[in-house]
């Protein structure tokens, strides 16, 4: 039962800009840093942003994380059609002890 | 190169158990944390468990597996498992190993999965 609810679809022709939300509570984003990860279907997922807004090495700045109070987004600039795949949003949870993840998103590139 | 080779799933039938297997490579096993992650088929991904660097290991664990599972590592062998006792149709998934980071609050490399199936 996912405790970080995102939108479950988001779709954009190549170059355009989509943004993906993420909403939680004050035991979670409101209190710890937000990552995302990308999953291509039958694949494990990837690490694309963390502690908020920040990207590890290798992905494109095409990518972009942002946070305020209790909700989080990501934002994906100039969409490319190998960005077609599933974006999880997650965080630790002070009160359950346990790292959430969101409902996550698919992104479909028109 | 972090590598995360998880092994040991299967086909089980209700109620019985299974233990996975995550053998680590390409990085100081003993100073990181590490998880359980699962995902069933064509739904999202759940935190399973957690397991610190300490010897005295701290360990949480999701409600959903709370008292069944058990989650324990040998750093000898670089090695972290997953002994999963009274199995449920709903715990039917591929499970991934993933290591916490030292640098945030997170994941950051993840295994290729292995597959539970729970079904009679």
């Amino acid at each position: 039962q996912s405790v970080l609810t995102q939108p479950p679809s988001a779709s954009g022709t190549p170059g355009q800009r989509v943004t993906i939300s993420c909403s939680g509570s004050s035991s979670n984003i409101g209190s710890n840093t937000v990552n995302w990860y990308q999953q291509v279907p039958g694949t494990a997922p990837k690490l694309l942003i963390y502690s908020n807004n920040q990207r590890p090495s290798g992905v494109p700045d095409r990518f972009s994380g942002s946070k305020s109070g209790t909700s989080a987004s990501l934002a994906i600039s100039g969409l490319q059609s190998e960005d077609e795949a599933d974006y999880y949003c997650a965080a630790w949870d002070d009160s359950l002890n346990g790292y959430v993840f969101g409902t996550g998103t698919k992104v479909t590139v028109l | 190169e972090v590598q995360l080779v998880e092994s040991g799933g299967g086909l089980v039938q209700p109620g019985g158990s299974l233990r996975l297997s995550c053998e680590a490579s390409g990085f100081t096993f003993r100073s990181y944390s590490l998880n359980w992650v699962r995902q069933a088929p064509g739904k999202g991904l759940e935190w399973v468990s957690y397991i610190s660097t300490s010897i005295s290991s701290t360990v949480y664990y999701a409600d959903s597996v709370r008292g069944r599972f058990t989650i324990s590592r040998d750093n000898a062998r670089n090695s972290l498992y997953l002994q999963m006792n009274s199995l449920r149709d709903e715990d039917t998934a591929v499970y991934y190993c993933a290591r916490g980071s030292v640098t945030f609050g997170g994941v950051d490399y993840w295994g290729q999965g292995t597959l539970v199936t729970v079904s009679s």
